[in-house]
């Protein structure tokens, strides 16, 4: 089983940046990517391949990943960006997918 | 447009059997492989079962591997989840969802709800 850790929430004024991290035992040989899930509606897919961005995805959502943390970087936050935000992998040993346990975004 | 519509969903009792299904259109689904997914209430994604595009081969998520079952039928553009020996802690959205090449999910329906009655 490959564990990937997400901080429960975060917390960011409009306009500001927001970073959102996703924590895995040598996640950076790894392709990283995040799905974005407001109330009552399935996931979204906003970043694939660590930093490529779905078409209909702003620029303002960008992602990296090294060393043992990934992240999700969401710059000029909007109210429409609260949401919860989901990291996940595909771990190439056990051919098993993993979703990380999901960061509440609040926009203050 | 690729739209992803799952049924099947409902009330079940303890040690019961569920078949959910997720009708694809808008794209060619007979040469894409198709994931399901679950979430409890109020909780996290999770990952449950993988099939390839013609169905010869399928890996499971631990928690439900010899229990549930996933298949597909590419003449009706249909995949399916059978579940059986049902607990409280398979309740959740199902969702059905579509693979990428880089092993992320692109496209994702809406979801059907199952639930338990003791």
């Amino acid at each position: 089983s490959y564990v990937l850790t997400q901080p429960p929430s975060v917390s960011v004024a409009p306009g500001k940046t927001a970073r959102i991290t996703c924590g895995g035992d040598n996640i950076g040989g790894k392709s990283v990517h995040w799905y974005q899930q407001k109330p009552g509606q399935a996931p979204v897919q906003v970043l694939y391949s660590t930093t490529d961005r779905p078409s209909g995805i702003p620029e303002r959502f960008s992602g990296s990943n090294s060393g043992n943390t990934a992240a999700l970087t969401i710059s000029g936050v909007e109210a429409g960006d609260e949401a919860d935000y989901y990291c996940q992998v595909w771990d190439s040993l056990t051919y098993h997918w993993f979703f990380g346990g999901g960061t509440k975004l609040t926009v203050l | 447009q690729v739209q992803l519509v799952e049924s099947g969903g409902g009330v079940v009792q303890t040690g019961g059997s569920l078949r959910l299904s997720c009708a694809a259109s808008g794209f060619t689904f007979g040469i894409t492989p198709m994931h399901w997914v679950r979430q409890p209430p109020g909780k996290g994604l999770e990952w449950l079962a993988f099939l390839s595009h013609d169905g010869s081969i399928d890996n499971y998520a631990d928690s439900v591997k010899g229990r549930f079952t996933i298949s597909r039928d590419n003449s009706w553009n249909a995949l399916y989840l059978q579940m059986t020996r049902l607990g409280a802690d398979d309740t959740a959205i199902y969702y059905c969802a579509r693979h990428r090449e880089d092993g992320s999910f692109d496209y994702w329906g809406q979801g059907t709800l199952v639930t338990f009655s003791s």
